[in-house]
């Protein structure tokens, strides 16, 4: 099956700091998805991207689908953004995820 | 509705106990899909429907475990016997075109 692997697997940063939080595939696609998952639990839709660039406000995001991997752009970060940070991705309307990126930021 | 909505938010039951989580998806979308997750992890595949046709039970643990989606909108998902290793967060999420939108999600307990 399809491999997802996501990097760094923890991230500690200061307030204000910027992040790329990369995940890589294994295999060819149809959707990509990157999910926010705060420390109260809710699981955030960010982006689906399954090709391009997308923005939204400090977050940003690129699908490189030839070449298989994703990265999520997180600038002038701030302590909201902590929490857990998946990519999944789609074949035949099955999600598979990675292992998330847990971010913590600093105040 | 506007957004995916789940019921109980919480449910403590006791070793045994049959349950019934309940999900109300966006309004229009032809898919639903249930997630279990635990803590620290991603979410991982229950069960798919396209309308009310249950595409996909892979991931449904065992046999105490079914869904069912009888008029292709809400769905419930039942665990018969309930065991301890039960106990997670039981998501609900649906689409219409690709993207998953996701409920705040069930949080089964068992004593």
């Amino acid at each position: 099956g399809i491999q997802v692997e996501q990097s760094p697997p923890d991230l500690i940063l200061q307030e204000g700091a910027n992040s790329t939080l990369r995940c890589n595939f294994s295999d060819s696609v149809n959707n990509l998805q990157w999910f926010h998952q705060n420390p109260w639990g809710q699981l955030i839709n960010l982006f689906y991207i399954p090709s391009g660039t997308k923005q939204n406000g400090r977050l940003s995001a690129t699908t490189v689908a030839t070449e298989r991997y994703s990265l999520l752009y997180i600038s002038s970060s701030q302590t909201t953004d902590s929490g857990v940070y998946f990519c999944a991705v789609e074949r035949n309307y099955q999600l598979i995820w990675g292992a998330g990126t847990k971010l913590i930021i600093k105040p | 509705g506007a957004g995916v909505s789940q019921s109980p938010r919480y449910k403590v039951t006791k070793r045994g106990q049959d349950v019934a989580l309940r999900c109300d998806p966006i309004s229009g979308h032809v898919s639903l899909y249930w997630y279990r997750q635990a803590l620290g992890q991603g979410p991982e595949f229950l069960t798919y429907f396209n309308y009310e046709a249950q595409q996909d039970k892979s991931g449904l643990p065992n046999d105490r475990f079914s869904a069912e989606r009888p008029e292709g909108s809400i769905s419930t998902l039942t665990i018969q016997r309930t065991e301890q290793r039960d106990s997670a967060m039981y998501r609900c999420a649906s689409s219409s075109g690709g993207e998953l939108f996701f409920g705040e999600g069930s949080r089964l307990t068992v004593l």
